[in-house]
């Protein structure tokens, strides 16, 4: 159960865009799509901003966006704001042997 | 709302159990599949357990199969996780969640801490 590969930093200014990859394998991120992100602040507990590769739950703002090609999925915040500053993480679910797979985490730094 | 309450995290020494609790409110907790998730101090997240809706099937991580056994009671709304021959690597939060789609957590708790340690 190998954990998914996310860079564990990124950075931008307010106003500007940034994107978080997370590469899994054919048994994972590319064979269903049923990628997830989540933000995290510290000392609290997870909060999905991303299901299914593109869906965002109801009450997460348009400026977090979401896609997947083959075996890497990416998230993209844009209009980056002070508040986004946070830990991201990235799942998957995986067939092969029905579990979930979590990435490293991406610290995301607003400038 | 929904509301997840993990209870039962302490201190334990290592070989010991322990068993938590996580009492759930505000959506039908018999038509949902649950999992644990725990973060060491300062690491990632890291998937535990998952159970099906109606508790028919479950899956654990290779690092707890054989240790660690998650039920639940739906009469209860409650999740469990069993917790057997602890060690110091177990040392996290644990978190439960609602799955509302293959792995898609939709709702967390605030997490209670387990410290395996002599």
């Amino acid at each position: 159960q190998s954990a998914l590969t996310q860079p564990p930093s990124a950075s931008g200014s307010p106003g500007q865009s940034v994107t978080i990859s997370c590469t899994g394998t054919s048994s994972d991120v590319g064979g269903y799509n049923y990628v997830s992100w989540y933000r995290q602040y510290p000392g609290k507990a997870p909060k999905l901003m991303i299901y299914e590769v593109t869906k965002r739950p109801s009450g997460v703002p348009g400026r977090f966006s979401a896609s997947k090609s083959g075996n890497t999925a990416s998230l993209t915040v844009s209009g980056l704001q002070a508040e986004d500053e946070a830990d991201y993480y990235c799942s998957s679910y995986s067939g092969s042997n029905n579990h979930v797979v979590f990435g490293g985490g991406t610290k995301l730094t607003v400038l | 709302q929904v509301q997840l309450v993990e209870s039962g995290g302490g201190v334990v020494q290592p070989g010991r159990s322990l068993r938590l609790s996580c009492a759930a409110s505000g959506f039908i907790f018999s038509r949902h599949g649950m999992m644990w998730v725990r973060q060491a101090p300062g690491k990632g997240l890291e998937w535990v357990a998952l159970i099906w809706f109606d508790g028919s099937k479950e899956n654990y991580a290779d690092s707890v199969r054989g240790r660690f056994t998650i039920s639940r009671d739906n009469s209860k709304n409650t999740l469990y996780l069993q917790m057997n021959s602890l060690r110091a690597e177990d040392t996290a939060v644990y978190f439960c969640a609602r799955d509302v789609s293959y792995g898609s957590l939709e709702s967390w708790g605030q997490g209670t801490l387990i410290t395996v340690s002599s």
